[in-house]
C-alpha cells in the first residue's frame, strides 16, 4: 500500500539550531517526492520536490530510495520557518494523478 | 487574487442537509483535484478531472459525494443528506503539465484556501 509516515507531530527548536523533519514512504514503484508547507493562516504551498533538486529558503531534502526516506532539512532554523509541513507522494509513472499526503509535522522555532 | 478561489470559506449545515461547494482553479489549469483533510491528518484524496472528464476517484468519495467540472473550467463538490463525520476542511488543487528537462513532467498542484464544513 502507498503510504507517508511522518514519525514527528510536533519538533521544537531554537533559532539557529539545526532542523530535520523526518519523511519515511512506502510505495512498490518510482515515486515523486513532495514537501508542502502552510504557515499560518496561509494556504497549503509547494516547497520543494525531489526531481528540482533545489534549495528553496535554505531548506533541502535528499531521496534515499534504499531507505525510502525524504527528510527535510535546514541547517540554521529561522522563526519564520515556524509553519506545518506535509510530506507527499505522487506515483511517477501517473504523474498529475492524487497526492498522498503524511500526518504532517509542525515545526516550532522560538528565539 | 489570480490563484485557486474556493466558496463558501465556511459552511454550517445540520445533519441530512445537502451542502455544495464552488472551486475555481488558475485558469490555464487543466488539472482540478479534490481533497479532505480532517484535524491532526493530512489532506487525503477525494477526487480529481482534466478537463472535464473525472479520471479517479477515491473510495472515501461514497455515494452521498459527487463532484462535476461541467466546462473544464470551475468544479463543484456536493454531499448529500450530510453526516457529522462529514464536517472536515475541503480542499481544492489545479495543476498544469510541465516539463523538467531531464526529468520529464511534473505537476504541481496549487491549493485554494478550502471550505470548512461544520455539520452539527
Amino acid at each position: 500500500a502507498q503510504r507517508v509516515t511522518q514519525p514527528e507531530k510536533l519538533l521544537s527548536v531554537f533559532k539557529g539550531a539545526p532542523v530535520e523533519l523526518k519523511c519515511n514512504y512506502s510505495y512498490s514503484g518510482s515515486p515523486e517526492l513532495f514537501w508542502y508547507v502552510q504557515y499560518s493562516r496561509q494556504r497549503l504551498q509547494l516547497l520543494l520536490r525531489h526531481i528540482s533538486r533545489e534549495s528553496i529558503k535554505g531548506f533541502t531534502a535528499d531521496l534515499n530510495k534504499g531507505e525510502t526516506s525524504f527528510h527535510l532539512k535546514k541547517p540554521f532554523a529561522q522563526e519564520e520557518d515556524s509553519a506545518m509541513y506535509y510530506c507527499a507522494l505522487s506515483p511517477r509513472n501517473q504523474a498529475g494523478t492524487a497526492l498522498i499526503f503524511g500526518k504532517g509535522t509542525t515545526l516550532s522555532v522560538s528565539s | 487574487d489570480t490563484g485557486v478561489s474556493q466558496n463558501p470559506r465556511h459552511k454550517i449545515t445540520k445533519r441530512g442537509q445537502n451542502v455544495t461547494f464552488r472551486c475555481d482553479p488558475i485558469s490555464e489549469h487543466n488539472r482540478l483535484y479534490w481533497y479532505r483533510q480532517t484535524l491532526g491528518q493530512g489532506p487525503e484524496f477525494l477526487t480529481y478531472f482534466q478537463n472535464e472528464a473525472q479520471l479517479e476517484k477515491s473510495r472515501l468519495l461514497s455515494d452521498r459525494f459527487s463532484a462535476e467540472r461541467p466546462k473544464g473550467s470551475f468544479s463543484t463538490l456536493e454531499i448529500q443528506r450530510t453526516e457529522q463525520g462529514d464536517s472536515a476542511m475541503y480542499l481544492c488543487a489545479s495543476s498544469l503539465r510541465s516539463n523538467i528537462p531531464g526529468t520529464g513532467d511534473s505537476y504541481e498542484q496549487y491549493f485554494g484556501p478550502g471550505t470548512r464544513l461544520t455539520v452539527t
